[in-house]
């Protein structure tokens, strides 16, 4: 495993299309998160998986957006209905059970227009 | 939920020179990590420190849970220092998996 890997590097949407984001964490980590970057600013949390299971969601994980990982492999991000403010870059990060939420991987640049 | 601060907010040094950046968190945590963010946006973790200190090479950080702060040390500053380091905290109550993040310090390295 060479770490974490982000698919699209970059994404350029127009307003109201849905656009789906992928993350594939190491291997042997069961522990995968999502988080949003806009321009400086520090990730914000949007959403953590322990395997399958979604275990917590942050409240700027409107409606519209919607994470799923399947059989506690690879998780998809998506977004219905996008907006100008969901321009930001999407993080995914994994880990061990135990131990530092490390490494991230580099992101999804979203930009709608 | 838990705050992070951190402080300055930039920094500028010249090649060569000490510098400390701080790490407030407003409750009890189990995990503290320091980042640091490259121009091309990577995130590189330079520490899992939720309590005590560590050092590697000029880098060292230390935690002092007891009263919720964390101090990053640069030594002997280089330009590829430069970038943009956060602190993130996670609250050490039952169900928190979250990582919440400070602002950052940005850095600027000059030769």
């Amino acid at each position: 495993d060479t770490g974490v890997s982000q698919d699209p590097r970059h994404k350029i949407t127009k307003r109201g299309q849905n656009v789906t984001f992928r993350c594939d964490p190491i291997s042997e980590h069961n522990r995968l998160y999502w988080y949003r970057q806009t321009l400086g600013q520090g990730p914000e949390f949007l959403t953590y998986f322990q395997n399958e299971a979604q275990l917590e969601k942050s409240r700027l994980l409107s409606d519209r957006f919607s994470a799923e990982r399947p059989k506690g492999s690879f998780s998809t991000l998506e977004i219905q209905r996008t907006e100008q403010g969901d321009s930001a870059m999407y993080l995914c990060a994994s880990s061990l059970a135990s131990g530092p939420t490390t490494p991230f991987g580099s992101g999804t640049r979203l930009t709608v227009v | 939920g838990i705050q992070v601060e951190q402080s300055p907010p930039d920094l500028i040094l010249q090649e060569g020179a000490n510098s400390t950046l701080r790490c407030n968190f407003s409750d009890s945590v189990n995990n503290l990590q320091w980042f640091h963010q490259n121009p091309w946006g990577q995130l590189i973790n330079l520490f899992y420190i939720p309590s005590g200190t560590k050092q590697n090479g000029r880098l060292s950080a230390t935690t002092v849970a007891t009263e919720r702060y964390s101090l990053l040390y640069i030594s002997s500053s280089q330009t590829t220092d430069s970038g943009v380091y956060f602190c993130a905290a996670k609250y050490s109550g039952a169900g928190s998996y979250q990582l919440t993040f400070g602002k950052g310090t940005k850095l600027s390295v000059i030769p």
